[in-house]
């Protein structure tokens, strides 16, 4: 299968601060990316869409000021969480969409990064 | 109506059983069927995709396709303590995917 690799897979900040997230493809391009946020028992909720080379598109409710998304090429995607809040602490997980010639499209997620606001 | 409906769960069968997970979609264009697994605290590991209709065999894992009435099934043959995890149905229409919510499944030893 596709292998998807996400950086930091935890990190621990305080409140107010920065922390970006970095979502990359190791053995396919991927023109699109997807974030998903996920809180404890609760299922995958999907923040945006990110394309490469143009701007990302937010879901409903999601503000885009707070959750910055790059996606400055085919195998990298990054999403930055600004000022921090501890409510913001939750699992962000993103996937990549591999379309293979002929076959279907097909997503395929990193291993998730747990982000722990103080 | 969602997209994509699961039983939330949770559904519990006995170590060496058949499970089965069932997911409805409503899109009738939809062209691809994704079973996705995922382990508490884990992110979701693609197991299975199906696009035409019918059974697709996988070892243990079965898929299987209804569109004619937007079904699509997983079953899980000699279920074992490992399966139990959320099991996450996804359909892609051509231009979106679209994730259920997943259904619980317990494997009793």
């Amino acid at each position: 299968g596709a292998v998807v690799s996400q950086h930091p897979s935890r990190v621990i900040c305080k409140s107010g601060t920065s922390v970006k997230i970095e979502c990359r493809s190791l053995d396919f391009q991927a023109t699109t990316m997807f974030w998903y946020r996920q809180f404890p028992k609760q299922s995958l909720m999907l923040m945006a869409t990110s394309n490469e080379g143009s701007k990302a598109t937010y879901e409903q409710g999601v503000e885009k000021d707070k959750f910055l998304i790059n996606h400055a090429s085919l195998t990298l995607s990054t999403l930055t969480v600004t000022s921090a809040h501890p409510e913001d602490s939750s699992f962000y997980i993103c996937s990549a969409d591999r379309t293979s010639g002929g076959a279907t499209d097909t997503q395929y997620f990193g291993p998730g990064t747990r982000l722990t606001v103080l | 109506q969602k997209e994509v409906e699961q039983n939330s769960g949770p559904l519990s069968v006995p170590e060496g059983a058949i499970a089965s997970l069932n997911c409805t979609y409503s899109d009738r264009g939809s062209q691809s069927f994704f079973w996705y697994r995922q382990y508490s605290g884990k992110s979701p590991e693609l197991i299975m995709f199906i696009y035409s209709n019918g059974d697709k065999e996988d070892g243990r894992f079965t898929a299987q396709l209804n569109k004619a009435s937007q079904y699509v099934s997983l079953l899980i043959r000699d279920s074992q303590p490992s399966d139990s995890a959320t099991y996450l149905c996804a359909v892609f229409t051509g231009n979106q995917f679209y994730f259920g919510t997943g259904t619980s499944l317990t494997v009793i030893p």
